[in-house]
């Protein structure tokens, strides 16, 4: 199984300051047929299922604000909100497709300072 | 619009069992793989199983031989028969959408149906 890890466990940006969230996959989730990272971050607020914010580790979901962007390759990956906004504080978690089953991070819990 | 609306969930003893149901409308229910992934009482998101367009299946380690998971592409359902329950099981269940381009990746997720087992 892909173990998936993430830090920090939460962090607390100021509103307009730079959040970062790193992931981590216990094997490489990159593909050599295609080329892709299989690699996906969710936003998830309270009460609310998950929202798919970006795949393939950089693509942005139709409709995500280009403040979130997705880097990495391989085993390490990083989600950035360039720009922290009231309605990002959330629990973020990494997921990777590349093989079942099919694992998710621990979850990065995102406030503001 | 694609919606994805849970259904089935409730209180249940240990041992019992509990039939849950996902309705699903806005999309072309039989192209899609679907999944069903569970999240306990403040904790982490965690994939419980996995039925492609054609019925292939997949399950996680944790609920293999307890937990079904079937479809119906004229009723545009998914369903997850769930047996043996056990404490641990306690969690809101979703069903999520596969994309088109990787079935493994959820697009859409349901609002969810809470599951409780306990005596």
């Amino acid at each position: 199984d892909i173990v998936m890890t993430q830090s920090p466990d939460s962090l607390a940006v100021s509103l307009g300051e730079r959040a970062t969230i790193n992931c981590k996959s216990s094997q490489s989730v990159l593909s050599n047929s295609d080329n892709q990272n299989y690699l996906g971050w969710f936003q998830q607020k309270p009460g609310q299922p998950p929202k798919l914010l970006m795949y393939w580790a950089s693509t942005r979901e139709s409709g995500v604000p280009d403040r979130f962007s997705g880097s990495g390759s391989g085993t390490d990956f990083t989600l950035t909100i360039s720009s922290l906004q009231a309605e990002d504080v959330a629990v973020y978690y990494c997921q990777q497709y590349y093989s079942s089953p099919l694992t998710f991070g621990p979850g990065t819990k995102v406030d503001v300072k | 619009e694609v919606q994805l609306v849970e259904s089935g969930g409730g209180l249940v003893q240990p041992g019992g069992s509990l039939r849950l149901s996902c309705a699903a409308s806005g999309f072309t229910f039989s192209g899609h793989s679907m999944n069903w992934v569970r999240q306990a009482p403040g904790k982490g998101l965690e994939w419980v199983s996995y039925i492609s367009g054609s019925s292939n299946i997949e399950y996680a380690d944790s609920v293999r031989g307890r937990f079904t998971i079937s479809r119906d592409s004229v009723k545009n359902s998914l369903y997850l028969q769930m047996d043996s329950l056990r404490a641990e099981d306690t969690a809101v269940y979703y069903c999520a959408r596969g994309t088109g381009s990787a079935s493994y990746l959820f697009d859409y997720w349901g609002q969810g149906t809470l599951v409780t087992v306990s005596s």
